[in-house]
């Protein structure tokens, strides 16, 4: 099965503690997002790359850090300075950064920091 | 402020019936518009784009640059449509931004 994975499915992780997100894509794409969901906020995004070796933050950057150091990976981490970590964490890759390109999702991690 | 606004959180039909999801955006310029659903344990999915101007499982959605809105309608609602639907904007920055979603729910 092809296209965008994210590991692990769900990720426990102790106040205080950075986490690493994975998302890797097979897709080709040269434009990656990180975005968090939560109920009743939808989705909003905190990182995003349209390039090799760069990326910008988005409207939730604050706590959160990215390396695009490859082009099918772009993993999320979440630092202990995020204040609210728990969530549904969801990547997505599209062809180009352009806009008529459809972003593909992944399955995300959902993030529980007790 | 770049902006995409969706009212309603949840949206009950019965089946058969017709569905309108309502999405408002704010935008100088001219706007590119998306509609995303994601049913139960699916991933996230493009539906509709507004520039393809296509019907997707039944569903249409009109810009209209006066009333500032992308709605999406059905003229008659199915249960498998039963699902989390978001409208996203094409930002200036290279990006999506989404609304916070209406909850589709189809009753037999």
């Amino acid at each position: 099965d092809g296209g965008i994975t994210q590991s692990p499915k769900y990720l426990f992780r102790k106040e205080g503690q950075n986490v690493t997100l994975s998302c890797e894509q097979n897709l080709n794409h040269d434009a990656m997002y990180w975005y968090r969901q939560d109920p009743g906020q939808g989705l909003r995004l905190i990182y995003y790359s349209q390039i090799v070796n760069d990326f910008q933050k988005g409207d939730i950057a604050e706590g959160y850090s990215v390396s695009r150091e490859k082009k099918e990976s772009f993993p999320l981490t979440v630092t202990s300075a995020q204040k609210n970590p728990t969530a549904f964490y969801l990547c997505a890759s599209s062809t180009s950064s352009g806009s008529s390109y459809e972003q593909y999702f992944g399955p995300g991690t959902r993030l529980t920091v007790t | 402020a770049q902006r995409v606004t969706q009212p309603e959180k949840l949206l009950s039909v019965f089946k058969g019936a017709p569905v309108e999801l309502k999405c408002n955006y704010s935008y100088s310029g001219s706007p590119e518009l998306f509609w995303y659903v994601q049913y139960s344990r699916q991933r996230l999915q493009l539906l509709l784009r507004h520039i393809s101007r296509e019907s997707i499982k039944g569903f249409t959605a009109d810009l209209n640059k006066g009333e500032t809105s992308f709605h999406l309608k059905k003229p008659f609602a199915q249960e498998e449509d039963s699902a989390m639907y978001y409208c996203a904007l094409w930002r200036s920055q290279g990006n999506l931004i989404f609304g916070k979603g209406t909850k589709l729910s189809v009753k037999p």
